[in-house]
């Protein structure tokens, strides 16, 4: 159980390209969803929390026009990178909780390359 | 503010040694810990967690205990194998406005040579 599905596994794009990734919670409700960022050789840094229904809560120095995070219901939430440059290239990992206070489970990540 | 501090890695073990990662945290609260694994190309994996002090979590010969009087949380196999080559991260979780997010340490990789 607790299976998180995270769509496209891999995007290679042109600069100037929006691109939007999907987290799906497959088996259960999640009532927040997180989208964390993955540098090579780094660890994940938290871009943003979402609660179904609500506007995401962005960290601080991620832009939120940039990143567009909708999680219009319990199972799906959607990251919009708008405008993708090289510099957003990274591996962009969603993941989902049913409560606050139960663990994470963690999508299988999205590489984004931007040319 | 809270954080979590890994041993720098790479570690390199022959199959069958004993594996300590170090983790310690900082942390106001009482916050429960994590080690999630990550194998090459994938997304992260819990491996093991604990909510309370003296808390041991375990899982697949990994095992961790939480220790609130230093603040740490190791990770230790008594015996790898191969297939444990992976980035292994050790978190906390945050409390914050909208859930709880998880603070990461940098990643230890861990590489097992047969």
């Amino acid at each position: 159980g607790a299976v998180v599905s995270q769509h496209p596994s891999r995007v290679i794009c042109k600069s100037g390209t929006s691109v939007k990734i999907e987290c799906r919670s497959l088996d259960f409700q999640a009532t927040t969803m997180f989208w964390y960022r993955q540098f090579p050789k780094q660890s994940l840094m938290l871009m943003a929390t979402s609660n179904e229904g609500s506007k995401a809560t962005y960290e601080q120095g991620v832009e939120k026009d940039k990143f567009l995070i909708n999680h219009a219901s319990l199972t799906l939430s959607t990251l919009t990178v708008t405008s993708a440059h090289p510099e957003d290239s990274s591996f962009y990992i969603c993941s989902a909780q049913v409560y606050s206070n139960q663990p994470q489970h963690f999508g299988d990540g999205t590489r984004l390359s931007i040319l | 503010g809270n954080s979590v501090t890994q041993m720098e890695g790479p570690v390199t073990l022959s199959e069958e040694a004993f594996l300590t990662i170090n983790c310690t945290y900082t942390a106001t609260g009482y916050p429960s810990l994590f080690w999630y694994v990550q194998y090459p190309g994938e997304g992260l994996q819990l491996l093991l967690k604990a909510t309370k002090a003296d808390d041991k979590g375990s899982n697949k010969g990994f095992e961790a205990t939480y220790r609130k009087e230093t603040t740490s949380f190791h990770l230790e196999k008594g015996s790898v194998q191969v297939s444990d080559s992976a980035v292994y991260f050790c978190a906390l979780s945050d409390l914050n406005q909208a859930g709880t997010a998880l603070i990461f340490g940098k990643g230890t990789t861990l590489s097992v040579s047969s």
